[in-house]
Formats: structure tokens, sequence, C-alpha cells
């Protein structure tokens, strides 16, 4: 069975520029979150998304963040204009359902770089 | 809000000798904490979880901790270190909605 699957792996841009995070999730998984860390720092929630649905984006920094889940399978991540303070790695995680000892699967994550 | 402390973004060890990463949280309502691991150019792992029951939880790789209420711990250790272990270890406690909250993560450095 497939992990949770992240592209690309590794993303350099230029201050301004747009980039875009795909995740894919364990296939029958609902639940699908993001999480961000900035170097040095604690992995910080981003948002949590419900099939198709956003559960809790109290963590998206700021509108540059867009997410989507459109069908309720893959989900992106665009930072649209990407800042330098954006640099970090964004990790995805999915989870087969709400139960508070259930186990999130988490991806390798995508190491962005923005100069 | 619940919250996670982790002490020393570095540990290291010998191998063959004790692993002790220590974590605490604080947390509004009875906790469930979790341990990750990290291991280069990887994802994250579920090393172990505690959620309700047996304080002492058992985890892969020969690693365990102990969900210390008193003390609001939950540290790792493992007996016997082998330089596989060599990773990036992070203490997470469950948030609202069911979103995880990580500590800074320790960086565990194993010497031969």
């Amino acid at each position: 069975e497939a992990g949770v699957t992240q592209f690309p792996s590794h993303s350099v841009i230029e201050k301004g520029q747009t980039v875009t995070l795909r995740c894919d999730p364990i296939s029958g998984h609902d639940n699908l979150y993001w999480y961000r860390r900035v170097m040095g720092k604690e992995i910080k929630f981003l948002l949590h998304f419900v099939k198709e649905s956003k559960q809790d984006e109290s963590g998206m920094p700021n509108n540059r963040f867009l997410a989507e889940r459109t069908g309720g399978t893959y989900s992106t991540l665009k930072v649209q204009p990407a800042e330098l303070e954006d640099s970090g790695v964004y990790f995805c995680a999915s989870s087969q359902d709400q139960k508070e000892n259930t186990e999130a699967f988490f991806g390798q994550g995508t190491r962005l770089t923005v100069v | 809000a619940q919250s996670v402390t982790q002490l020393g973004s570095h540990v290291s060890v010998s191998e063959g000798a004790l692993v002790l990463l220590r974590c605490n949280y604080s947390s509004s309502v009875p906790p469930y904490l979790f341990w990750y691991v990290q291991y280069p150019n990887q994802g994250l792992q579920l090393l172990l979880k505690y959620t309700t029951g047996a304080t002492l939880v058992k985890g892969i790789n020969g690693f365990e901790a102990e969900f210390k209420k008193s003390e609001t711990s939950f540290h790792l250790t493992k007996p016997s270190a082998h330089m596989s272990d060599a990773a990036e270890y992070f203490c997470a406690v469950r948030g609202g909605f069911q979103k995880l909250v990580f500590g800074t993560g320790t960086r565990l450095l194993v010497s031969p």
C-alpha cells in the first residue's frame, strides 16, 4: 500500500513567484492535514481537510496561502506570491478517521526555499 | 491550549548507552501523546503513542515512553543506543480538531 506522497521533494523559487505543492494521501483516508516546519522551529499545523471540506484552517499564516482538495482525493497548497519567510519544509499527513487515538501518516515533506 | 516542550535540541550518546529524550506537555484536557521520528531524507514515522490505559508505552525499535501526569512528562527512552537510531525525534500532543501540536524536535547523535 502506498504511503502519503508529496511532490515536489524540493523547490527553489524566487521571491514573488508562485509555487504549488501537492499531496496524495493514503487511499481511503478522508482526513488530510498540512503542516510546516520553519528552520529550527517546531512543526506547525496549517489546516485540516475532511474529504473536500476545510475542517480547520486556523494555522494558515495569511491569504497568500491557498489549499484545495477538489474531489476529496489529493490536495494542493499554493503560495502566491512567495516571501522569504515561507521557506521551510511542508508536510502532509492523512488519517482514516478523526478518533483521537488514530495515527496520522506523514509524507516525506517538500522542502521549499524562497530566494 | 496544548503545548509541548522538548529539552535539548541535540542529544549525543555513545553506541550502547541509554537514550533519554525529554518531553513535557501542557494540556487542559487528558492528553493524547505521540513520539515521531524522522530519519534522514524520510518522512515522520510514528514511534509510539499514549492514549489511555497503561502509562508505560512500548514502541518500535526498542523505544518506550512513560506518561507521568504528576510531572506532565512523556520522556522517550531506549536502554541501548544503536547507530541506526540517529535521527530527529518529535514529541506531540493532540490538540483541538485532531491536529497535532509538536515540540521543536531533538536530534539524536550516536557515536561509535
